[in-house]
């Protein structure tokens, strides 16, 4: 089944403690990005890769980091988490690199919560 | 202010109606898209347009490029399409990222 899968669901984890939320998918897309959903602020795209090797800002970078190693997989990591990051969180990709011609897969979403 | 901006923010409608969510942009776009996010949080795309209209089961989406305007329509509308529907747009010429309207949040009653 084609998917773009998400681990861990859900997590409630302490400040400063390292972690990394894993994506991946199987449909071999080129694009992949990840976004942060709050109340009353919708959906903010955090950082995106059009490619292996190939990573960029989105609109609220600070306090993350990605990396594309494998065109499946696109992992986001927040190195010393803060409560200001506790949101829902979700991977998507796409066929192609740009987002002008092609649609997006999300991923089901990671609840993060950071006491 | 956003440069995507949606309305209504919620709506509420019986069985049947015929719904109108609105989307307009204040720079010009690559591309718009329209998604739809079920009350369990999981995300779906359903349209991705840059000109003209599109149409799906009850579903059609519509964009103007000069007035900077979409429309999202659903026909003869359902409790199942209770959601929340949130536009997209890639702004300016490049189409690396997206940015969000707020959403809708849509209730259809019986």
């Amino acid at each position: 089944e084609a998917q773009v899968t998400q681990n861990p669901r859900y997590l409630i984890t302490v400040t400063g403690k390292k972690l990394t939320v894993t994506c991946s998918q199987n449909m071999n897309h080129e694009y992949m990005s990840w976004y942060r959903q709050d109340p009353g602020l919708g959906l903010r795209q955090i950082y995106y890769s059009m490619n292996v090797e190939v990573t960029d800002k989105g609109d609220v970078p600070e306090g993350y980091k990605v990396s594309r190693k494998e065109k499946r997989n696109f992992p986001l990591i927040l190195e010393s988490p803060s409560p200001n990051q506790t949101s829902l969180y979700f991977c998507a990709s796409s066929l192609l690199r740009t987002l002008s011609t092609d649609t997006q897969y999300f991923g089901p979403g990671t609840r993060l919560t950071v006491l | 202010k956003n440069e995507v901006e949606q309305s209504p923010q919620n709506l509420t409608a019986q069985e049947g109606e015929f719904i109108t969510i609105n989307c307009s942009y204040s720079v010009g776009i690559s591309a718009l898209h329209w998604l739809q996010q079920h009350p369990g949080g999981g995300i779906v795309s359903l349209f991705m347009l840059s000109s003209g209209k599109k149409k799906h089961g009850r579903l059609i989406a519509t964009i103007n490029i000069q007035e900077k305007h979409s429309s999202l329509h659903i026909t003869a509308s359902h409790p199942r399409d209770s959601a929340v529907y949130i536009c997209a747009a890639t702004l300016g010429r490049g189409a690396d990222g997206l940015t969000f309207g707020k959403g809708t949040h849509l209730i259809i009653q019986p």
